[in-house]
């Protein structure tokens, strides 16, 4: 299956500053997403990364606030802008691979907090 | 939409007992089912997946059944050790979709 590296693990931010994370895939996948986990919650699906165009965010998520590039199909970043502390949470960079019918993997997450 | 729910949302047991975890579904055309444990902080590890022509699929000690017809899977973790301790999530992949949907989680304490 394939391997996911998330950098960074965990970060600690200063309102109103970005950041980003990377998230790097050992072989090409046809799919990645992101998702964020509140504190307590299970994952909300933020959008879907699409290698060469623009990502598929859902509803409530906006590119302005969580701009996303997939510049390959091994590598996407996710940043997280202008944050403040309700962006207090673990990211998660998931892969899905080749048939459809394959499992879907995750990256250890980016737990980021806000001061 | 699609609702999933898991049941009990946390459990404690001593090591060495049987468990069942539950996970239900309101919506059966499913493309497949996926069990995963996550570590506190941590991302997701897979456990087993269902595909929705299945009925059953075993891992070491774990074992998912899928009763598609009554929207229910079952995760059985026999002979429970203290490193079982963790969250364990349901995801449900609607037919026609990439995208599933997870439920809550059911945590799990497995003490010595």
């Amino acid at each position: 299956s394939a391997v996911i590296s998330q950098k960074p693990s965990r970060d600690i931010c200063q309102r109103g500053t970005s950041l980003t994370i990377q998230c790097q895939v050992d072989s090409q996948v046809t799919m990645m997403f992101w998702y964020r986990q509140q504190p307590g919650q299970s994952l909300t699906l933020i959008a879907t990364a699409n290698q060469g165009s623009e990502a598929t965010y859902e509803s409530g998520f906006v590119i302005d606030k969580f701009p996303i590039s997939r510049p390959n199909l091994t590598f996407s970043t996710l940043t997280v802008s202008n944050m403040s502390p309700e962006d207090s949470s673990i990211y998660l960079c998931s892969v899905q691979e080749g048939q459809s019918n394959q499992p879907q993997h995750f990256g250890d997450g980016t737990r980021l907090s806000i001061l | 939409k699609q609702e999933v729910t898991q049941i009990p949302a946390a459990l404690s047991v001593p090591e060495g007992e049987n468990l069942v975890l539950n996970c239900s579904f309101t919506d059966s055309a499913i493309y497949n089912l996926q069990w995963f444990r996550q570590d506190p902080g941590k991302g997701l590890t897979s456990l087993l997946l269902i595909q929705s022509s299945q009925r059953e699929q075993t891992s070491g000690r774990l074992n998912a059944s899928l009763d598609k017809s009554s929207g229910r899977s079952t995760l059985y973790i026999a002979a429970s050790q203290p490193g079982d301790s963790a969250t364990y999530l349901c995801a449900v992949r609607p037919r026609g979709s990439y995208i599933p949907t997870f439920g809550r989680g059911t945590s799990l304490i497995v003490h010595p």
